[in-house]
């Protein structure tokens, strides 16, 4: 089985400060990782995505996250945040078996970024 | 590139009914996945559709079921709702059934009275 834990449930952050959005994960296996924003009233877009290799992703609209292994964790960071940057981020993960899999979410952070 | 459409958008039906909610993937998408997502909550998986058939499963009663048709298009049928099924139904697309990126779709917000 496989969890995530998003340790903050909301980060409220000044525009043009940099922000770090948490993720930790729990998986007995090889995993896939994910990042995904979600706006008001919309639909899941993903931010970024770890599949294998250097672990430092970098991902749409200036986003980025480090893969550790030994702290099974899946940060999310940003060096500078816009108004614009407002909304809930998703932290997933899913450890592929058997050829068919789910993915899990964490419960979300919400990203409010003051003027 | 229509990307993954749902319908409706949203839904009111009364407790006891039944709910069909629709999904038409992403073009060159064959793998459908369904998601509920409750206020304040992560999504939630409930299955994942693969060549027409259930290949991984959530955590959910059989009340909710799903159809993939031949063009890849997905139906998720909910029985005997419940107030608790009141959530946003999220319809997520991806090619094969390793999930290296899924589409998500704006979802259905049923509501539940």
């Amino acid at each position: 089985a496989q969890s995530v834990t998003q340790l903050d449930s909301q980060v409220p952050v000044f525009e043009e400060a940099p922000v770090e959005l948490r993720c930790n994960y729990s998986s007995s296996v090889s995993v896939y990782l994910f990042w995904y924003v979600q706006y008001p009233n919309q639909g899941l877009q993903l931010l970024l995505k770890y599949l294998s290799g250097s672990t430092l992703v970098k991902g749409i609209n200036g986003f980025e996250a480090e893969f550790n292994k030994s702290q099974t964790s899946f940060h999310l960071r940003k060096p500078s945040v816009h108004i614009s940057d407002t909304a809930e981020y998703f932290c997933a993960v899913t450890a592929p078996s058997g050829g068919y899999q789910k993915v899990t979410f964490g419960t979300g952070t919400k990203l409010q970024v003051i003027p | 590139d229509a990307g993954v459409t749902q319908s409706p958008t949203h839904l009111i039906k009364t407790r006891g009914q039944q709910v069909t909610l629709r999904c038409s993937p992403k073009s060159g998408h064959d793998t459908v996945s369904w998601y509920q997502q409750a206020l304040g909550q992560g999504p939630q998986f409930i299955f994942q559709y693969y060549e027409e058939e259930e290949r991984q499963r959530g955590n959910f009663p059989d009340r909710f079921s799903g159809h993939q048709f031949p063009n890849y298009s997905s139906e998720l049928n909910v029985n005997a709702l419940l107030l608790g099924d009141s959530a946003l139904y999220l319809c997520a697309s991806s090619i094969g059934a390793v999930n290296t990126e899924a589409f998500f779709g704006q979802g259905t917000r049923l509501t539940v009275v």
